[in-house]
């Protein structure tokens, strides 16, 4: 199995400062054939399912704010929020989709400091 | 609009079968994408279950193979899990998800469903 670890395990940061979690894979989850890396961020607020933010390490979804960003490759990845909205108080996940098992980090929560 | 909806017994005693059904809508579930169950035990983190491809090809965690089946009923557009011999352990919410365009990628999401196993 591809063990994803994030760091922090939660963070409290000031409304419209930035927000950074990073993500590190045992195993390179990039392609040198196709410079793909299969490497997701999620979203859950509390009550609801996980909401697919980035994919393919960089790749906004539609509808996505851009002030969510993601970058790396092989095995470090970050997820940034350039500033900071109350609305993006959550646990935020990583997920390699390389090979399976798919697997997940652990989580990070983001508050409001 | 791909829309996914869970169902099934929300309680299930140590030992049985757990069964879920995940009922899809606005996406036929044989038009190239695969089918995945995920699970998150209460305040904890996502654990892959399996996946199902449209061709009926299935893809186990393998921490949970021997005890799995994930299967397709494409007349009802419907996705399964079993989980036989259930302990405390499997407590959880289950959640599908649809795996974009053959890749582990979950873009959509069923609201999921707790499934507590007690006596």
């Amino acid at each position: 199995d591809i063990v994803m670890t994030q760091s922090p395990d939660s963070l409290a940061v000031s409304l419209g400062e930035r927000a950074t979690i990073n993500c590190k894979s045992r195993r390179s989850v990039s392609y040198s054939s196709n410079s793909k890396s299969y490497l997701a961020w999620y979203q859950q607020k509390p009550g609801h399912p996980p909401k697919l933010l980035i994919s393919w390490a960089s790749t906004r979804e539609s509808g996505v704010p851009d002030r969510f960003s993601g970058s790396g490759s092989g095995t470090d990845f970050t997820l940034t929020i350039s500033s900071l909205q109350a609305e993006d108080v959550a646990v935020y996940y990583c997920q390699q989709y390389y090979s399976t098992p798919y697997t997940f980090g652990q989580g990070t929560k983001v508050e409001i400091k | 609009q791909v829309q996914l909806q869970e169902s099934g017994p929300g309680l299930v005693k140590p030992s049985e079968t757990l069964s879920l059904t995940c009922s899809v809508s606005g996406y036929s579930i044989n038009s190239g994408s695969y089918w995945g169950w995920i699970r998150q035990p209460p305040g904890k983190g996502l654990e892959w279950i399996g996946s199902i491809y449209y061709t009926g090809s299935t893809f186990y965690n393998p921490s949970l193979t021997s005890r799995l089946t994930i299967s397709a009923d494409t007349s009802k557009n419907q996705v399964s899990l079993n989980l036989t011999s259930v302990t405390a352990a499997d407590t959880a919410i289950y959640y599908c998800a649809r795996g974009r365009t053959a890749t582990g990628l979950l873009d959509y999401w069923g609201q999921g469903t707790l499934v507590t196993v007690s006596s």
